[in-house]
């Protein structure tokens, strides 16, 4: 089975600097998916990014990037110039790439952005 | 298009009562998964359904939770007897197939049982 874990229950910063969020995993799998969701208080959870395993190039998305260690099956989320609007709870995931595409969540990193 | 629906958004039942809570997936999407997220925690894996094929319900916690969907829309989890510890979140999420696609996420379902 697989795990994911989040050891930063939570983080505070100020806006405009950057944040890194740290998730680590558990697989025996070498081909899967692996995820960064934001769940505001709204509940709606909305992807942020996602890398394929099998990719070395680390995945980016205009102010958010990850750090993709396959072997040390880790995979942090870096927020440069964070906003207000980043507060959020943030979720890692993992998904294996055969099989049932469900997703295996951690559990979470609630960001706060202070102005 | 519009997104992933779900109601009620809030159902507040007494222990013991069964419920149905309902799922609409986008239009077109044939996967459909449900989730559930207890107060402060990720969320768990409850069910998946993928076209015809036979759902995986390897994550229901009990036989007190069942599924169903109807062809490639609507789905409906039930909670039969409800008890406290079935007090969460309960969100579904769709994608346009089972080999990888994003899965696009309901507001969910916030189920209290007192």
């Amino acid at each position: 089975a697989q795990t994911v874990t989040q050891s930063q229950p939570e983080m505070s910063v100020q806006e405009a600097e950057t944040v890194t969020l740290s998730c680590t995993y558990d697989t025996s799998e070498n081909n899967y998916y692996l995820f960064w969701y934001k769940q505001p208080p709204s509940r709606q959870m909305i992807l942020v990014i996602r890398q394929e395993a099998y990719k070395q190039q680390n995945a980016t998305e205009n102010r958010f990037s990850v750090n993709f260690q396959k072997a040390a099956k880790s995979f942090s989320l870096k927020i440069s110039d964070s906003q207000l609007g980043d507060t959020a709870m943030y979720f890692c995931a993992f998904m294996k790439r055969a099989g049932a595409q469900k997703l295996v969540f951690g559990q979470g990193t609630r960001l706060t952005i202070n102005p | 298009g519009a997104g992933v629906s779900q109601s009620p958004s809030n159902k507040v039942t007494e222990k013991g009562k069964d419920v149905e809570l309902r799922c609409d997936p986008i239009s077109g999407h044939t996967a459909l998964y449900w989730y559930r997220q207890r107060l402060g925690q990720g969320l768990e894996f409850l069910i998946y359904f993928q076209g015809n094929s036979a759902p995986d319900k390897s994550g229901l916690p009990s036989d007190r939770f069942s599924a169903e969907r109807t062809g490639e829309s609507v789905s409906t989890l039930t909670i039969q007897r409800t008890q406290q510890e079935d007090s969460a979140v309960y969100l579904c999420a769709s994608s346009l197939k089972a080999v990888y696609n994003e899965q696009f996420f309901g507001p969910g379902t916030r189920l209290t049982v007192l």
